[in-house]
């Protein structure tokens, strides 16, 4: 069975500076889907960004960046210019490619969260 | 909608009791699930669907919770008898799946039901 493992309950950062959330995971597969989301007090669920397991390079979506170690099964968040809209609870999922029959498997294993506060 | 729509957004509920939770989904999307969250926890697998047909069921825990999707469109996950212990957010969400493809699906959750079992 997968598990995915945030170690950090609580992150601080002050606005404007850089914030990075660790996440491991473990698994048997080989190609997979990994996830940040972001649940801010409204109780949405945002998708903050993605990364599929095949891919080297490390995804990025304007001030989110993931750094993605494949080996060590690490795949942590970076945050630069943090802005007081980004304090909210973040989750690092994993998510199988696809099952033996070959058509896609939405099932996400998430992590225990991390509540990031930015202070001004 | 543009969204996934839960409702209620609020449930009180005595224990014993039993509750139906509604989920719509996003319109055309194929697959539908149920996840369970509790305070301060990440969100576990409950079930999912594609189309009508449950698929998967390993995370339902216990024969007090079931869900059916019965027109392949809007589902119901129902918990009998509830307990205090299934005092919780229950989120939907769903996926654009497309068959025999590599290419990804990503989840599109709903704001949640939060249930609280007196």
């Amino acid at each position: 069975a997968q598990t995915v493992t945030q170690s950090q309950p609580e992150m601080s950062v002050q606005e404007a500076e850089t914030v990075t959330l660790s996440c491991t995971y473990d698994t048997s597969e080989s190609d997979y889907y990994l996830f940040w989301y972001k649940q801010p007090p409204s109780r949405q669920m945002i998708l903050v960004i993605r990364q599929e397991a095949y891919k080297q390079q490390n995804a990025t979506e304007n001030r989110f960046s993931v750094n993605f170690q494949k080996a060590a099964k690490s795949f942590s968040l970076k945050i630069s210019d943090s802005q007081l809209g980004d304090a909210a609870m973040y989750f690092c999922a994993y998510r199988r490619a696809r099952n033996a029959g070959g058509t896609s498997y939405g099932k996400l294993t998430f992590g225990q969260g991390t509540i990031l506060t930015v202070h001004p | 909608g543009a969204g996934v729509s839960q409702s209620p957004r609020y449930k009180v509920t005595k224990r014993g009791q039993d509750v139906a939770l509604r989920c719509d989904p996003i319109s055309g999307h194929v697959s539908l699930y149920w996840y369970r969250q509790a305070l301060g926890q990440g969100p576990e697998f409950l079930t999912y669907f594609n189309y009508e047909a449950q698929q998967d069921k390993s995370g339902l825990p216990n024969d007090r919770f079931s869900a059916e999707r019965p027109e392949g469109s809007i589902s119901t996950l129902t918990i009998q008898r509830t307990e205090q212990r299934d005092s919780a957010m229950y989120r939907c969400a769903s996926s654009l799946q497309v068959r025999d493809t590599i290419r990804d699906s990503p989840l599109h959750f709903g704001n949640g039901t939060r249930l609280t079992v007196t």
